[in-house]
């Protein structure tokens, strides 16, 4: 399984809303409501925001939003405050006899 | 509260192999998956495989069939990660993950367990 594609990096000021996007194919992405997004800050551990492409695990700000379209899925974060800045990444059920995960490659979140 | 706690930093020669443990607290064991992804320094995250603590069924990514065993001892919670073979390039921090809500989705993790292979 190929990784899925996000873009390296993003960038908004404090207030602003940005939005990255996570493509991959009809056997991951496309093909099953599985996505999912984490937080990660320097020398920590990845952090759930988004699972099934739009839920939010309790303790998450509704600040922060999934959706999906064919085959690329996509996490707002509205209001951007200075302790969003950090990588995202995104990750999908690709389905196969081993229940196979995919990541995406990951998004360095800057807030300027 | 919920928890997995992982072993300590290892170093290794290339060849060899390392095993890494993953105890787990706070939680019935038997009832989450737990899945293995690796980072190599400024990388991303790479996901390894998973195993079900209570059958101790195991799938694992294609990249690591033949070189990885994902074990558990359920009398004290903890889960295995063994990669054989090593070589420079499995130089990253491991994480051990519970399964969440899907299953296909990680809302606990290790702190990370940094395994260095050099020769």
């Amino acid at each position: 399984q190929s990784a899925l594609t996000q873009p390296p990096s993003a960038s908004g000021s404090p207030g602003q809303s940005v939005t990255i996007s996570c493509t991959g194919t009809s056997s991951d992405v496309g093909g099953y409501n599985y996505v999912s997004w984490y937080q990660q800050h320097p020398g920590k551990a990845p952090k759930l925001m988004i699972y099934e492409v739009s839920k939010r695990p309790s303790g998450v700000p509704d600040r922060f939003s999934g959706s999906k379209s064919g085959n690329t899925a996509s996490l707002t974060v509205s209001g951007l405050q200075a302790e969003d800045e950090a990588d995202y990444y995104c990750s999908s059920y690709a389905g196969s006899n081993n229940f196979e995960v995919v990541f995406g490659g990951g998004t360095k979140l800057t807030v300027l | 509260q919920v928890q997995l706690v992982q072993s300590g930093a290892e170093v290794k020669k290339p060849g060899a192999s390392v095993k890494v443990s993953c105890k787990a607290s706070g939680y019935t064991f038997t009832s989450y998956d737990i899945n293995w992804v690796r980072q190599a320094t400024g990388q991303g995250l790479e996901w390894m495989g998973w195993m079900n603590p209570n059958s101790g069924n195991t799938g694992y990514a294609q990249k690591f069939q033949g070189r990885v065993t994902m074990t558990r001892n359920t009398s004290i919670s903890t889960a295995y990660m063994e990669l054989s073979s090593l070589r420079s390039e499995d130089t990253a921090v491991y994480y051990c993950a519970r399964g969440g809500y899907s299953g296909y989705d990680f809302a606990v993790w290790g702190q990370g367990t940094t395994v260095t292979v050099s020769s």
